[in-house]
């Protein structure tokens, strides 16, 4: 059971165009929620984070969004670059897990 | 500041070999984990370590093993390779807590053969 789901599985924008990569979760006891950019032959490194007591988190071009009451939460990445191309994974954890649950990830190239 | 720091970074084995990929951290952290991924199936955990001394299974454990060596150490066997055990392992850390960052390695790309 897959327990944070991530659409879409890839993505290509124009560079200066707004990227925007969604995520749903089930488990309502999940109390942080974390991306991670992955670049080729490189490891994830977190990238942006928020928890569930704000509906959004601004980093420069990077935003997370927040919806409790649906259960959603998105990355929208703004003026998008050609630099910005990797994978990107949403996360899930709760409180108390040493675990976060991984959605599948988006690939996501941008084009110049 | 290493950071995760795995290896080998490549490897190719025969169907039946058996090898061991090494993990070490210089963060001090109480936890690490072993993923595994491929294509459109992102990041699966095979096994992790909530503290020295303990580990524990994950989603896809089967024909691998670990060894929490030491705070430091995590490393990942495989007994009897597979082609199915075809992919790029992952070794990560976290200090312990919920909500903290999950550092990554580079990767070890293995192929099975």
């Amino acid at each position: 059971q897959q327990q944070v789901k991530q659409s879409p599985q890839s993505l290509i924008v124009q560079k200066g165009g707004i990227s925007i990569i969604n995520c749903a979760y089930e488990n309502t006891a999940f109390d942080y929620f974390p991306w991670y950019q992955q670049f080729p032959g490189k490891g994830p490194a977190l990238l942006i984070a928020i928890r569930p007591d704000v509906s959004e988190k601004k980093e420069g071009r990077f935003t997370i969004s927040f919806n409790k009451s649906a259960k959603q939460f998105s990355l929208h990445i703004m003026d998008s670059q050609p630099g910005d191309s990797a994978t990107y994974f949403c996360a899930a954890s709760r409180g108390g897990s040493y675990i976060p649950t991984f959605g599948r990830g988006t690939s996501l190239i941008v084009h110049p | 500041n290493a950071g995760v720091t795995q290896t080998p970074k490549f490897q190719v084995l025969k169907t039946g070999q058996s090898m061991t990929l090494q993990c070490a951290q210089d963060m001090n952290h109480n936890s690490m984990y072993w993923y595994r991924q491929d294509p459109g199936m992102g990041l699966r955990l095979i096994y992790y370590s909530a503290s020295e001394g303990t580990t524990d299974k994950g989603e896809v454990p089967n024909g691998y093993n670990v060894s929490r060596l030491n705070k430091r150490e995590f490393s990942l066997r495989l007994e009897s390779a597979a082609p199915s055990q075809t992919s790029v392992y992952f070794c990560a850390s976290n200090p312990g807590f919920s909500g903290n960052t999950i550092y990554f390695g580079e990767g070890s790309w293995l192929t099975v053969v």
